[in-house]
């Protein structure tokens, strides 16, 4: 089955403990992306990626680090996590690359969300 | 910076009623998609329109790209409560990443 899977699922932690949410796709996807989603400000991109060890900065980068060392996987660290970084986070992949003619169609994970104390 | 408005942000309605979500923009975009998100889940494409004053159905929804291409609108006719969820339009430009609208949360009630 075509998927995109995120773990964990639910994660809460404190204040400057640094974590990863793992992010891996089965569907030979070029290009992944993260964004975060809060109520009353929608989904933002936070990092994306075009190909392996090709990454770059979205919309709301800062306290965010990422790497594609594999075509399937995109892991989102984040080193010293804040409350303001609590939120529910998606993992995303598509075929087709930004600015690629195409439908850009992005194929979502389950989310994680991620409560910062 | 590109915007994608979408209104209304929230929708309460009965069972059978009909109603339209609208998605607007000042930027010209050379597709828009709508996806739908149930709680505890990722977004979900439902349909992608491409051409100026395009109209595609699914089912009971009826999607439509503005002629400018700068806008478009869902229309859900005889809405069940299946359909409940957060509606998400998002828009692809040239060179650019996918532009999320903040999306309409629509409840319908039995």
């Amino acid at each position: 089955e075509a998927q995109v899977t995120q773990n964990p699922r639910y994660l809460i932690t404190v204040t400057g403990k640094k974590l990863t949410v793992t992010c891996s796709q089965n569907m030979n996807h070029e290009y992944m992306s993260w964004y975060r989603q809060d109520p009353g400000l929608g989904l933002r991109q936070i990092y994306y990626s075009m190909n392996v060890e090709v990454t770059d900065k979205g919309d709301v980068p800062e306290g965010y680090k990422v790497s594609r060392k594999e075509k399937r996987n995109f892991p989102l660290i984040l080193e010293s996590p804040s409350p303001n970084q609590t939120s529910l986070y998606f993992c995303a992949s598509s075929t087709i690359l930004p600015g690629e003619r195409g439908y850009n169609e992005q194929f979502f994970g389950p989310g994680t969300r991620l409560t910062v104390l | 910076t590109q915007l994608l408005e979408q209104s209304p942000q929230f929708l309460s309605i009965q069972e059978g009623e009909n109603l339209t979500v609208y998605c607007n923009s000042s930027s010209v975009f050379s597709s828009l998609q709508w996806y739908r998100q149930e709680p505890g889940e990722g977004p979900v494409l439902l349909v992608t329109v491409v051409t100026g004053g395009e109209v595609k159905k699914l089912k009971r929804l009826t999607f439509q790209f503005g002629d400018a291409r700068k806008d478009s609108s869902l229309h859900i006719t005889a809405a069940q409560p299946g359909d409940t969820g957060l509606y998400l339009c998002a828009g692809e430009a040239a060179g650019t990443a996918l532009i999320f609208g903040k999306g309409t949360t629509l409840s319908v009630s039995s």
